[in-house]
């Protein structure tokens, strides 16, 4: 049971450049979550999904697209990576119950840089 | 909306001595709350969590935590800290009719633990 998995650790980008961020959990969690994390802000929502086919915006949705084609999947898109993108980034899930009492798995995050 | 404040962003105490940091949040309806740390590095992982059973949560690691609802606090305590508890430390409130539409954090408490 490796729970919440991300790829890749780091990556730095060239303006303009787009790239997706890949995150699976193998709790058979319905609800998933992308975060950024931005230093002395907390944690920020970007996007969530309630299963397979179901998505919504959060927070700061602005420059990310996500998808989620299966239970276990829920990559994050970026199509023009601008500076303001640069961030840890932190893909969570939750227990089928969902809701407000489940607690939040959190995967390892994901560094980005863009340049 | 829902918001949470946490005051101090760093928090300096000595090792075998008391910790205390503070939460204070806003809710339009009962809350749920959530203490998270992350380790350097690494992602999040839940302290403990208030979801209207009992208002004094114990969690891991020796940490605790009493919702007062008179006070819309949630400060997290610990009798005596170890070098092991330095981390960044979130607070994290879900509303309780909102679904599963994700947490909203606190900007996060340094803990830097003195020798």
């Amino acid at each position: 049971n490796a729970g919440v998995t991300q790829t890749p650790k780091f990556r730095i980008l060239k303006i303009g450049q787009s790239m997706t961020l890949q995150c699976t959990q193998d709790m058979n969690h319905n609800y998933m979550y992308w975060y950024r994390q931005d230093p002395g802000m907390g944690l920020k929502l970007i996007y969530y999904s309630v299963g397979a086919g179901i998505t919504d915006k959060g927070e700061v949705p602005n420059g990310y697209n996500v998808s989620r084609s299966t239970t276990e999947d829920f990559p994050l898109r970026l199509e023009l990576a601008a500076p303001s993108q640069t961030s840890v980034y932190f893909c969570a899930s939750s227990s089928p119950g969902g809701g407000g009492t489940d607690t939040q798995y959190f995967g390892p995050g994901t560094r980005l840089t863009v340049l | 909306a829902q918001s949470v404040t946490q005051l101090g962003s760093h928090v300096s105490v000595s090792e075998g001595a008391l910790v205390l940091l503070r939460c204070n949040y806003s809710s339009s309806v009962p809350p749920y709350l959530f203490w998270y740390v992350q380790y350097p590095n690494q992602g999040l992982q839940l302290l403990l969590k208030y979801t209207s059973a009992a208002t004094l949560v114990k969690g891991i690691n020796g940490f605790e935590a009493e919702f007062k609802k008179s006070e819309t606090s949630f400060h997290l305590t610990k009798p005596s800290a170890h070098m092991s508890d330095a981390a960044e430390y979130f607070c994290a409130v879900s509303d309780l009719g909102g679904g599963a539409d994700g947490l909203t954090f606190g900007k996060g408490t340094h803990l830097i633990i003195q020798p």
